[in-house]
C-alpha cells in the first residue's frame, strides 16, 4: 500500500528565501507525482504533475522534481512571497490505479 | 470556463438526519472522486467513478455513506443517518483518465454534524 509523508509539516521564512519542501513515497512504481497547494479554507490547486518519465517540471518560481527510484520528490520555491503562504500537498497514485494517495501537507509561512 | 461545482458550501445539522452532498464535475472528464479532509486523517479517497461507474469504493467509510453518479455531470454523497464524527470538509475533484492529467478539485463541502 503507497504511504507518502512530507517533511517539513510547517515552515515559516521571511519573504525573499529560497525553499524547499520534500516529499516521500514508499512504492516506485508510479507513473506520475502531483503537487497542490491550499489556501485556508479552499479545495487543492494543481500546481505541478510530473510524468514518471520526468525528472522535473518548472512553472515560474516553482520547480518540482522526481526521483523514482529513491522515492522523493521535491518542490523548489524561488524568492517566496507571502502570497505562497498555503498548504502544500504531493499526491502519488496508488497501484498504477487513478486513486491518488496524498500526504499530510507542509504548511508554509511567508511572513513580510 | 467552469471548475468543479460543489453544494452546498456549507451544512450544519443534528446527529441522525440524512445529508446530501452535490458535486458537479468538469465537463469532459471521465473520472470523479469523493474525498474526506480531517485535522486527524488528512485527505482521504473515499469512492471513485469512471464514466459514472464506481470502480473502487474501499475507502467509504460505512455502510452511512453512499454515493451515485447517476449522469456524467452529476454525483452525490449521501449520509444516512449522520454522526458527530462524520464532520469534516468533503471534496469532489474530477480529471480526463489519460495518464498524466491533473486532478481538478471544487472548494469543498464544510459538514458539521451537532
Amino acid at each position: 500500500k503507497q504511504e507518502v509523508t512530507q517533511i517539513p509539516a510547517a515552515l515559516s521564512v521571511p519573504e525573499g528565501e529560497n525553499l524547499v519542501l520534500n516529499c516521500s513515497f514508499t512504492d516506485s512504481a508510479i507513473y506520475n507525482l502531483q503537487w497542490f497547494r491550499q489556501d485556508p479554507g479552499k479545495g487543492l490547486t494543481s500546481l505541478l504533475l510530473i510524468q514518471s518519465s520526468q525528472r522535473e517540471q518548472t512553472s515560474g518560481r516553482l520547480n518540482a522534481s522526481l526521483d523514482k527510484s529513491s522515492g522523493r520528490s521535491t518542490l523548489y520555491i524561488a524568492a517566496s512571497q507571502p502570497g505562497d503562504s498555503a498548504t502544500y500537498l504531493c499526491a502519488v497514485p496508488n497501484n498504477y490505479g487513478q486513486n491518488f494517495v496524498f500526504g499530510p501537507g507542509t504548511r508554509l509561512s511567508v511572513l513580510p | 470556463d467552469a471548475g468543479v461545482i460543489q453544494s452546498p458550501r456549507h451544512e450544519v445539522t443534528e446527529m441522525g438526519q440524512e445529508v446530501t452532498l452535490r458535486c458537479k464535475p468538469i465537463s469532459g472528464h471521465d473520472y470523479l472522486f469523493w474525498y474526506r479532509q480531517t485535522m486527524m486523517r488528512g485527505l482521504e479517497l473515499l469512492i471513485y467513478f469512471n464514466n459514472n461507474v464506481p470502480i473502487d469504493d474501499s475507502g467509504m467509510p460505512e455502510d452511512r455513506f453512499s454515493a451515485k453518479m447517476p449522469n456524467a455531470s452529476f454525483s452525490t454523497l449521501k449520509i444516512q443517518p449522520s454522526e458527530p464524527r462524520d464532520s469534516a470538509v468533503y471534496f469532489c475533484a474530477s480529471n480526463l483518465g489519460r495518464f498524466g492529467q491533473p486532478q481538478h478539485f471544487g472548494d469543498g463541502t464544510r459538514l458539521s454534524i451537532l
